[in-house]
């Protein structure tokens, strides 16, 4: 059963900081892997989205890599601001989409 | 373009009423339909996976004489709680795919909160 894991769970970082967040999961027959942002009460907005095929993509001051053989993947916050702070969620697709635990992130001014 | 709509996006109800939301797709044909749910601080759980004309189908531990999704059409799938009770207060999600039987990009909706009184 594949099981996707998010650390930390939360983060509390001053503006300006670059960040990490880490996904894993435990099965590495995975089709793609997003990252969503989650905003308090809200649906979910799509970040970046990395095929199996593929280790990085980049969006602005997002970067997300995929290494699918060690079942990890990590995003990258550049320089983070205020605006960035919502949860993370990172998710795998197989037959469907699997979510990780989540990292709540805030960054204050 | 590959918007994704719910209604309503927030209910209250007394306990053993039901429920009906709504999951539309409005510029795309959505093939495949998912329904989540999500309990406060917590990760999105998938429900329900549809696909157009079909019977949905449910993950494990999910009740589907209680949670009845109807896909009978290409922009719209339902979710109705019925008999709803205090634990089903949460937040449902759908999203939808242009595809069916593949792993594709599922669109999400804005979700729809629930609160059973």
């Amino acid at each position: 059963k594949q099981e996707v894991t998010q650390i930390p769970a939360a983060l509390s970082v001053p503006e300006g900081e670059n960040l990490v967040l880490n996904c894993s999961f435990t099965d590495s027959a995975i089709y793609n892997l997003q990252w969503f942002r989650q905003d308090p009460g809200k649906g979910l907005t799509s970040l970046l989205l990395i095929q199996s095929s593929q280790r990085e993509q980049t969006s602005g001051r997002l970067n997300a890599s995929l290494d699918k053989s060690s079942g990890r993947s990590t995003l990258y916050i550049a320089a983070s601001q205020p605006g960035d702070s919502a949860t993370y969620l990172c998710a795998v697709g197989t037959d469907k989409l699997i979510f990780g635990t989540g990292t709540r992130l805030q960054v204050f001014p | 373009g590959a918007v994704v709509s719910q209604h309503p996006s927030w209910v209250i109800c007394k306990s053993g009423t039901s429920v009906k939301i709504e999951c539309r797709s409005l510029d795309f044909q959505a093939t495949t339909m998912f329904w989540y749910r999500q309990f406060p601080k917590q990760s999105l759980m998938l429900m329900a996976t549809s696909n157009e004309g079909s019977k949905a189908t449910y993950e494990q531990g999910v009740e589907k004489d209680k949670f009845l999704i109807n896909h009978a059409s290409l922009t719209l799938s339902t979710l109705t709680v019925t008999s709803a009770h205090p634990e089903d207060s949460s937040f449902y999600i759908c999203s939808a795919g242009r595809l069916a039987g593949v792993p594709d990009t599922q669109y999400f909706g804005p979700g729809t909160r629930l609160t059973v009184l």
